[in-house]
This record gives C-alpha cells, structure tokens and sequence, in this order.
C-alpha cells in the first residue's frame, strides 16, 4: 500500500506570494492533518480535515487555510508569505477520527526569500 | 489542554550502550502517547503508540516504552544501540480518539551513537 505523498518536496518563494502544498492520504485513509515544523517552534499543528470539513484548528492566522477533497485528498494554501513561515510542512492521515495512530508523508520543504 | 516535556534536546551513546529518552506528559483526559522518529529530510516514522492496556509498549527497530500513570511518563528505551539509531526522536500525546487527531509534540531529542 502507498504511503502519504505530498507534492512538492521543495519549494522556493518570495515574501507576499502565495503558496499551495498537496497531500494525497493513504488510500482508505479519510483524516488528514497538516503540521508545521520548524527549528525555533518544534512541530505544531495547523489543521484537520475530515469528510471535507475542517475539524480541529491549530493557532495560526488566518493565512493558513486548507481543503479536503472528495476522495480525501487535502491541500494547504498560505497566502501573503512571511520569512517566518519557512518550514517543513508535514500531512498526516489516518483511517477516521477515532483510530489515532497517523501516518506521515515526507513533508514539503517551504523556504520564503 | 494537553504538553509533553522532553528531558535532553540532545542524547549521545555509544554503539551497544541502552538508549533512554524521556517524556513527560500532561492531560485532562486519559491520554493515547506515541514515539516517532524522523531521519534528516525525511518525515515521521511511528515507533509505538499506548492507548489502553499493557502499559509496557513494544514498538520497532528493538525500542519499548512504559507508560506510568503516576509519574505521567512515557520513556523511550533500547537494550542496545545501534548506529542507525541516530536520529531525531518525537514524544506525542493526542486525547485518546476522542474526536480529535490532533497530536501535541514534544520539542524532540537528537540522539547520537558513538562508535
């Protein structure tokens, strides 16, 4: 079975663009949930989709923003880019919201210039 | 709300020496608590996870872990390490399948193994 993917691996942005990041779950998987990660904050969570709706949030402004699509497939956006929101990024899935353990992908490395 | 401390950003030990990571956690509500690892460039690896039971966890690659309720612990070991042991190491706790899949991270442990 395929694990979780996220395209890209790595990108290169400029401060004030706009950037989307792609998670395809492991198939049968319908919880995804994203995390950022970085040297100074650690891993912290950004959000979770489930079934198409956003379940849970972490505390991130508003620029952070995500989808679910019907074959559970998820996608993040970031608008406005800050030097601050280089990181990696990782997408986690699950089978449903009540089976914890999460699968990870490889994460996508989001360096702002 | 949910924390996980862990002692030590940084453990080096011989190759064949036992390994000890320490967590610690803090919940409102019986907790599920996991170990992941993470190579460089790469994202987590789940080495085990407690949710109910056994509080004594066997995870891969030879690590354990002991989940003690009254020391609100949850310690990573290894008998004897092994230089692809050497890897960065999360502690997380999450609210026990609750409708909620958040995970709450430690800030990590960079293990190294000395030959």
């Amino acid at each position: 079975k395929a694990g979780v993917t996220q395209t890209p691996r790595y990108l290169i942005k400029t401060r004030g663009q706009q950037v989307t990041l792609s998670c395809s779950p492991i198939s049968g998987h319908r919880s995804v949930s994203w995390y950022q990660q970085t040297p100074g904050q650690g891993l912290q969570f950004l959000f979770e989709y489930f079934s198409e709706t956003q379940r849970n949030k972490g505390n991130f402004p508003g620029r952070f923003s995500g989808r679910q699509f019907s074959n559970s497939r998820s996608e993040m956006n970031v608008s406005t880019l800050e030097l601050g929101d280089s990181a990696l990024y990782l997408c986690a899935s699950s089978v449903d919201r009540t089976y914890n353990e999460q699968f990870f992908g490889p994460g996508t490395r989001l360096t702002v210039l | 709300a949910q924390s996980v401390t862990q002692l030590g950003s940084h453990v080096s030990v011989s190759e064949g020496a036992l390994v000890l990571l320490r967590c610690n956690y803090s919940s409102s509500v019986p907790p599920y608590l996991f170990w992941y690892v993470q190579y460089p460039n790469q994202g987590l690896q789940l080495l085990l996870k407690y949710t109910t039971g056994a509080t004594l966890v066997k995870g891969i690659n030879g690590f354990e872990a002991e989940f003690k309720k009254s020391e609100t612990s949850f310690h990573l070991t290894k008998p004897s390490a092994h230089m692809s042991d050497a890897a960065e190491y999360f502690c997380a706790v999450s609210s026990g399948g609750g409708g909620s899949e958040k995970l709450v991270f430690g800030k990590g442990t960079k293990l190294t193994v000395n030959p």
